[in-house]
């Protein structure tokens, strides 16, 4: 079985200061890693995703994230806040599994709070 | 333009009134799932489909049917809603390669 651990589940940063979101996983097969965003009254929005290669993943809106198998995290960062990017973030794991239901499995969510 | 299309947007209904969410995608996507959100758990799969006559239970399946009679639908049932129920209620399709799409949610209250 999959889960994931998003440690934080409040986050509040100072706009234009630098944004770490965690987010650790256990899987006992490969995994896919997502990210998806939450804007106020709004569906999910992906954000990125890691499913091979370079562990160092660019998404959209200058968010980017580092998988690292040691130790099973799959932390997102920003370098700089904007206000707009006050939201709910949610990290998910995916990946082979029996009978076809490769579900994402989420964690519970880091609300992320941009200060003026 | 490539979308899941659920409806309503916002229910509000009584213990014991069965009701459907509608769950549409035009992307010809074989996989369908439906989720719950709640406050400090996240979302939990409810229910997924294969494809099309293909269900199966996700990890909170209790209280809720689904059907997958054509392709492009995948409607959710709450026969005998119950307050519990109360929740934000998200449909998902999946193509090759990990695409999700996500629906807009459907906020449910059950009185």
């Amino acid at each position: 079985a999959q889960s994931v651990t998003q440690l934080d589940s409040q986050v509040p940063v100072f706009e234009e200061a630098p944004v770490e979101l965690r987010c650790n996983y256990s899987s006992s097969v490969s995994v896919y890693l997502f990210w998806y965003v939450q804007y106020p009254n709004q569906g999910l929005q992906l954000l990125l995703k890691y499913l091979s290669g370079s562990t160092l993943v660019k998404g959209i809106n200058g968010f980017e994230a580092e998988f690292n198998k040691s130790q099973t995290s799959f932390h997102l960062r920003k370098p700089s806040v904007h206000i707009s990017d006050t939201a709910e973030y949610f990290c998910a794991v995916s990946g082979p599994s029996n009978f076809g239901n490769e579900k994402l499995t989420f964690g519970t969510g880091t609300r992320l709070t941009i200060i003026p | 333009e490539a979308q899941v299309t659920q409806n309503p947007r916002y229910l509000i209904t009584v213990t014991g009134k069965k009701l459907t969410v509608t769950c549409s995608q035009n992307m010809n996507h074989e996989y369908m799932s439906w989720y719950r959100q709640d406050p400090g758990l996240g979302l939990r799969q409810i229910y997924y489909s294969m494809n099309v006559e293909v269900t199966d239970k996700g990890d909170v399946p209790e209280g809720y049917k689904v059907s997958r009679k054509e392709k492009r639908n995948f409607p959710l049932i709450l026969e005998s809603p119950s307050p519990n129920q109360t929740s934000l209620y998200f449909c998902a399709s999946r193509t090759l390669g990990y695409g999700y799409t996500f629906g807009s949610g459907t906020r449910l209250t059950v009185v």
